[in-house]
């Protein structure tokens, strides 16, 4: 157990809706992180938040969008889903902003 | 821009033999740092070592060790001793910058 929780853990949509994936990082890390892992593109950074701010951005759409609250619990909102939207989507925490990743158990997202 | 290249999209190992995982990388980075993570059938990653740039000496985690040659941007993987639990998807990545940047992985299979 790694400390970090991802809900919902499955998730199936149909094309067009909107989703919301929350994550809790482990007890005192500030940084948050989100990965998407598809089938065909392996692991993508999307995005990093640092204590409330946004720290880094990677291939992250339009479509989709992040935040991280005062509580250091973070959502990544995704949006106008499309059937390529379907993937395991991970949150994973740090203590600094460049310190060890530990990653929860991902978020699979089922676009039908 | 930072990549990561695993050549090797399977590798095979006996029980209780040794195998070595392949990963170069690019950076212009001078300052950053390097992970093997696992990823077993239960889709959890699972930080397997860590190697800071600066240091020359070569991380080594129980049966776990690497081989960083830092001029050569090479960082190999090698599993002495392998348990039928080592059996899972490995990957390499680069963190700089507050990013880290994934290889496509290895499948490992470990015969008994």
């Amino acid at each position: 157990d790694s400390g970090v929780t991802q809900t919902p853990k499955h998730l199936i949509t149909a094309t067009g809706q909107r989703v919301t994936l929350r994550c809790s990082p482990r007890s005192g890390d500030l940084s948050v992180y989100w990965y998407q892992q598809s089938l065909d593109q392996g692991l993508q950074f999307l995005i990093q938040y640092y204590n409330g701010e946004e720290r880094a951005k990677g291939n992250i759409l339009e479509r989709f969008s992040a935040q991280q609250f005062p509580d250091l619990h973070s959502e990544l909102n995704l949006s106008s889903l499309e059937l390529g939207d379907s993937a395991l989507y991970f949150c994973a925490s740090s203590v600094e902003p460049a310190g060890e990743l530990f990653f929860g158990e991902g978020s699979r997202l089922t676009v039908l | 821009a930072q990549t990561v290249t695993q050549s090797q999209p399977e590798m095979s190992v006996q029980e209780a033999e040794t195998v070595t995982l392949s990963c170069t990388y690019d950076t212009s980075e001078s300052d950053y740092y390097l992970f093997w993570y696992k990823q077993p059938p239960s889709r959890q990653m699972i930080l397997v070592i860590r190697q800071e740039a600066y240091k020359q000496q070569n991380a080594t985690e129980n049966r776990f060790s690497v081989n960083f040659q830092k001029a050569a941007k090479s960082f190999s993987l090698k599993i002495s001793d392998s348990q039928l639990g080592d059996a899972a998807m490995y990957f390499c990545a680069l963190e700089y910058g507050n990013k880290l940047v994934f290889g496509a992985g290895t499948i490992l299979r470990v015969k008994s």
